[in-house]
């Protein structure tokens, strides 16, 4: 397996601007995290799906923030308008949640970095 | 408050020694304890997942350790090598959610120089 994909690997933008990142999570797995990392705050969760339904989204930051799982195999994450403040390195993970959540071990793609001007 | 908390915050040591880092949570209730690792420009993988009743495990050159009591976490690795310098990161996972939400410390930056 190819592992979790992300793309793009980098992106730069100007300020307002909309941004998608998108991600393919691992073939049969039923669970996807979308995190942001910063040298201040570092790892944080911003929503998690469970079978392509979002389950909690109480880490996105604000209504800037969208994302959406429309099949088992593709997310998108959406930043509209995107502020400076947004730049950070995105990862996408996923991982196959047998019973109750948080005993399995999530995979995480390489990232996107985010950069806005 | 959830939180994790990992010393040092950075590490330089030279290939061939030991190494110990430390993270202390205050996650109620606690549902499992893990380490990552974070090469520069990647993705965190997975080292160890730990739950309330493991006090040690190990991978490879990696061996965690786990004192719920004092609620208490560290990562000894063995005989380092170059390719052992990376980010360190600890993360608790929350017992009572239904996400299994994780907690993430700020991670321990370990440097092995040759």
């Amino acid at each position: 397996d190819a592992g979790v994909i992300q793309s793009p690997r980098h992106e730069v933008t100007e300020m307002g601007q909309e941004v998608t990142l998108r991600c393919k999570p691992i073939s049969g797995h039923n669970s996807l995290f979308w995190y942001r990392q910063t040298m201040m705050r570092g790892l944080e969760l911003l929503i998690y799906f469970n079978n392509n339904v979002p389950i909690d989204d109480s880490g996105m930051p604000e209504d800037r923030f969208s994302a959406k799982m429309p099949n088992a195999s593709f997310s998108t994450l959406k930043i509209q308008p995107s502020e400076p403040r947004d730049s950070a390195v995105y990862f996408c993970a996923s991982s196959l949640v047998r019973g109750a959540p948080g005993q399995e071990t999530q995979y995480f793609g390489p990232g996107t970095r985010l950069l806005v001007l | 408050k959830n939180q994790v908390e990992q010393s040092p915050q950075s590490l330089i040591i030279l290939e061939g020694k030991n190494c110990t880092l430390q993270c202390n949570y205050t996650v109620s209730p606690f549902s499992n304890l893990r380490w990552y690792k974070q090469d520069t420009g990647r993705g965190p993988v997975s080292l160890t997942i730990m739950t309330f009743s493991e006090n040690t495990k190990s991978n490879g050159r990696y061996t965690a350790t786990l004192d719920a009591d004092t609620k208490q976490s560290s990562l000894h690795i063995t005989a380092s090598q170059l390719s052992d310098s990376a980010s360190y990161i600890c993360v608790v996972s929350l017992g009572s959610s239904n996400t299994g939400k994780l907690i993430f410390g700020q991670g321990t930056t370990l440097q092995v120089k040759p």
